[in-house]
């Protein structure tokens, strides 16, 4: 029972560069999330899926895209990277979307955009 | 009126000291108020969380202090260890259908207990 896993753990990539950032959750969960964490911002929405088939944006949406391939797999994609989204980036899932239903977290994809 | 605005941003306290983690809201919907810990390298963690009806939740060591009229709400660590250290999140959300429920992050509080 692994729980959300994240892929890859480490990235660097140049300006302009894409890439996706997978996740995958075993816990049969409705719900998943991709937040991204930064020094002093704490941890802020990006997207999330509420249900499978559904997205939706979340606070800082600009330059990323998502796509929730399955019940289990929810991806996050930067399609041309800026230094400006060097961060760590934390997916996670939940039984139902929002109130009164924790969140469980991977750990982490730390992205350097240079 | 989004915001949940969390303090201080770190905190040292010796092994036994009891550190206090404060968080204010300005929106009256928001009803549920969890508190994340994060250790270094992992994702935050559930650790705690309250509802407006009741002004204190204890588990174990941890215990949430809520005051409903000042819209402020706390965590402190009885009995601190060094294994606490690290970094804790407040939040808030509240009833309604989609982003509403969302959770509203505060700012993170780095905590170090020193032995």
């Amino acid at each position: 029972n692994a729980g959300v896993t994240q892929t890859p753990k480490f990235q660097v990539l140049k300006t302009g560069q894409s890439m996706t950032l997978q996740c995958a959750q075993d816990m049969n969960h409705n719900s998943m999330y991709w937040y991204r964490q930064d020094p002093g911002m704490g941890l802020r929405l990006i997207y999330y899926s509420a249900s499978e088939g559904t997205t939706d944006k979340g606070e800082v949406p600009n330059g990323y895209n998502v796509s929730r391939l399955n019940k289990r797999e929810f991806s996050l994609r930067l399609e041309s990277a800026a230094p400006s989204q060097t961060s760590v980036y934390f997916c996670a899932s939940s039984v139902e979307q929002g109130y009164n239903s924790p969140l469980h977290f991977g750990n982490g994809t730390r992205l350097t955009v240079t | 009126q989004q915001q949940v605005k969390q303090s201080p941003q770190s905190l040292i306290v010796q092994k036994g000291g009891i550190p206090i983690i404060n968080c204010a809201y300005e929106n009256t919907a928001f009803d549920y108020f969890p508190w994340y810990q994060q250790f270094p390298g992992k994702g935050p963690a559930l650790l705690i969380a309250i509802r407006p009806d009741v002004s204190e939740k204890k588990e174990g060591r941890f215990t949430i202090s809520f005051n409903k009229s000042a819209k402020q709400f706390s965590l402190h660590i009885m009995d601190s260890q060094p294994g606490d250290s690290a970094t804790y999140f407040c939040a808030a959300s509240m009833r309604g259908g989609g982003s509403q429920g969302n959770l509203i992050f505060g700012k993170g509080t780095k905590l170090s207990v020193k032995p």
